[in-house]
């Protein structure tokens, strides 16, 4: 089966400071791997994706993530953060068949000013 | 293009009552997938739709069903509700199920009392 690891639930930066929030994946063949934004209030809005392809992969608003296998990881960074930035972020492994997204407890995102 | 749009967006229902939530999928999007979200979680897979098909469901008791339409429209119903049923149920639709191609609503806030 496959599964995520968040490894924080919170992570507090200042504004204009790097990001960085951390996933390990589980899974038993090559993964397809993403992150999810979530503001309050609000749906889920994808960041970006690894689809085994560049192992770099750059997101939206200056997002990006490196999937490493033999750490078995995909973290997210961000070099600046912005108070825009302040959310709840979610790593995501896609499953077998059919493809359900499994989703980590996601990591809350602090940014001050 | 159309996103993904959910109705109600917040409802309140009774201990024991049944609930009815509905899904319009993104325009070209021939699956749908529905999510449920307990405050402070990541969201938890209920089941997929595919052509009309339920495809893949997650660990979830059959009071949780669902219907997709020709237009490939969604509904999830849920009886008996629970006091645990509180939750965003969030919908997401894609093209032939493929896990890079989700796109979410903003979900249903739904409260059991």
């Amino acid at each position: 089966a496959q599964s995520v690891t968040q490894l924080d639930s919170h992570v507090s930066v200042s504004e204009g400071t790097p990001v960085l929030l951390r996933c390990n994946y589980s899974s038993s063949y090559s993964p397809s791997l993403f992150w999810y934004v979530q503001h309050p209030n609000k749906g889920l809005q994808l960041l970006l994706k690894y689809t085994s392809a560049a192992t770099l992969v750059k997101g939206i608003n200056g997002f990006e993530a490196e999937f490493k296998k033999s750490e078995t990881s995909f973290h997210l960074t961000k070099p600046s953060a912005h108070m825009s930035d302040a959310a709840e972020y979610f790593c995501v492994v896609s499953g077998t068949g059919f493809q359900k997204l499994v989703f980590g407890t996601g990591t809350r995102l602090l940014v001050s000013p | 293009e159309t996103g993904v749009t959910q109705s109600p967006t917040h409802l309140i229902k009774t201990r024991g009552q049944q609930v009815t939530l509905r899904c319009s999928s993104q325009s070209g999007h021939n699956t749908v997938s529905w999510y449920q979200q307990a405050l402070g979680q990541g969201p938890q897979f209920i089941f997929q739709y595919y052509r009309e098909e339920e495809n893949g469901r997650g660990n979830f008791p059959p009071r949780f069903s669902g219907l997709q339409f020709p237009n490939y429209s969604s509904e999830l119903n849920v009886n008996a509700l629970e006091l645990d049923d509180s939750a965003l149920y969030l919908c997401a639709s894609s093209l032939d199920g493929l896990s890079y191609g989700y796109t979410f609503g903003s979900g249903t806030r739904l409260t059991v009392v």
